[in-house]
């Protein structure tokens, strides 16, 4: 059973970029579609982002074309996501979640990006 | 993006009560339709896929239904453990929208 492993927390400036990774623990990541959702503080589960195939380009919720950026590395069974232009409206928990089949099932842990001067 | 609207956004309830949360999508989704249950600090949880399959392991006290732009999500005979914040979710698009939630509280 596929387990995705996020990175940890982090703390960036106003203006600034964030990177998070999320690697598949127990399967290859070729065999799921891969999503972002993130999650403010006292808010909703937000879809940002995903990848149909490890091979394929990204779609992006209308809200953040321009500025978020996903991709995955297929040997190492490692997804990305870099957020640009960060503002305090950032700050939030990120999540990869795998899915097959329509199935959204294989949560990450998640990432607490705090965005502060 | 398809939008999806989630009613109501909370939902005061009692152990034994039955509960119920509609969905509705901006446009046709067919049944691609999933339900999560999330609790303070984790992640989501898949209950429902595909609009009514119940997700193996999950209680069949959780149901999903509908198609197309409306569906409905019932909790019945509510346990202590299902006081939660319920998000619906579109697969159809090639986005993924998610529903503002529903808290269902004591």
């Amino acid at each position: 059973q596929v387990q995705p492993v996020q990175s940890g927390a982090q703390v960036k400036k106003p203006g600034s970029s964030v990177k998070v990774s999320c690697k598949a623990s127990g399967a290859s990541l070729s065999h799921y579609n891969i999503n972002w959702v993130r999650q403010a503080p006292g808010l909703g589960l937000e879809w940002m982002g995903g990848i149909v195939h490890i091979s394929s380009p990204a779609n992006y919720a209308q809200k953040f074309q321009g500025r978020l950026l996903i991709n995955a590395d297929e040997s190492t069974s490692t997804a990305y996501m870099e957020l640009r232009s960060l503002g305090s409206e950032d700050t939030a928990v990120y999540y990869c979640a795998l899915e097959y089949g329509g199935k959204v099932d294989f949560w990450g842990q998640g990432t607490l990006v705090t965005v502060s001067s | 993006d398809i939008q999806m609207t989630q009613s109501p956004s909370s939902l005061p309830a009692s152990v034994g009560d039955r509960v119920i949360i509609t969905c509705r999508a901006s446009q046709s989704i067919s049944s691609s339709l999933n339900w999560y249950q999330q609790k303070p600090g984790k992640a989501p949880n898949l209950l429902i896929y595909g609009a009514s399959t119940l997700q193996s392991g999950v209680p069949s006290r959780f149901r999903g239904s509908g198609f197309g732009t409306d569906f409905i999500f019932t909790v019945s005979n509510l346990q202590p453990e299902d006081f939660a914040t319920y998000y619906c979710q579109e697969t159809f698009s090639g986005s993924r929208t998610f529903g503002q939630g529903t808290r269902v509280e004591i």
